[in-house]
């Protein structure tokens, strides 16, 4: 069964400090994947996706990672802020004719 | 201003009783979904178009119908067959299945 899992669950961090935000995933065949914010009582909004041949895409402070021998995808944000306090889902597409595989995110909290 | 709107942003509902969601884009987006999204749990595919009248069962589609007589419209309709309706609602669309999501802002449905 095609899954995607998400780690940590959640995570608090100070204003200021880095982190990442890990999702491995068996999905396959693989197409791409994609890396959502979700603020509170919002829809998601896109931050990146990144194809098979692509191992790392930023945007902005925010930084993906692909493995795809491994099946692991990683988030690194840097310099939080306080704006950054969301959850993060993860996922991935599995070039079918089918929706996506979606994580169950990592609820991230920024403190200052 | 393009976009997907969904409306309304809250909704209350005896138990028992029908209700339907609205959900509109004006992207010229071909695919629309529906989820669901319960606390602490990640988004659940409720029902897929990928084509005006044309759709799919998602992974949870029992207790839910939907229509898509027009490009722009996909309204979904939480019927007294639904269990738990409680939940937040989250409508998307895409060009194709393989493109990048854009949500709408949500529906909270609360059943009293």
């Amino acid at each position: 069964k095609n899954q995607v899992e998400q780690s940590p669950q959640s995570l608090i961090i100070l204003e200021g400090k880095n982190c990442t935000l890990q999702c491995n995933y068996t999905v396959s065949p693989f197409s791409n994947l994609r890396w959502y914010k979700q603020d509170t009582g919002r829809g998601p909004v896109s931050l990146t996706i990144m194809t098979f041949s692509e191992n790392t895409k930023s945007n902005g402070r925010y930084t993906a990672t692909l493995d795809a021998d491994t099946k692991q995808s990683s988030l690194h944000i840097t310099a939080s802020q306080l704006s950054d306090s969301a959850s993060y889902i993860c996922v991935v597409f599995d070039s079918g004719n089918t929706p996506l595989v979606f994580g169950k995110g990592t609820r991230l909290s920024v403190i200052a | 201003d393009g976009g997907i709107t969904q409306s309304p942003k809250y909704l209350f509902r005896k138990e028992g009783q029908n209700v339907t969601l609205s959900c509109e884009q004006n992207l010229n987006h071909d695919a629309m979904y529906w989820y669901r999204q319960d606390p602490g749990q990640g988004l659940r595919l409720i029902y897929y178009s990928q084509i005006v009248n044309d759709f799919q069962k998602g992974d949870i589609a029992e207790g839910y119908s939907v229509s898509r007589e027009k490009k722009e419209s996909f309204p979904l309709t939480v019927t007294s067959a639904q269990k738990n309706p409680t939940a937040f609602y989250l409508c998307a669309s895409s060009l194709g299945v393989a493109d990048t999501q854009y949500f709408g802002p949500g529906t909270r449905l609360t059943v009293l």
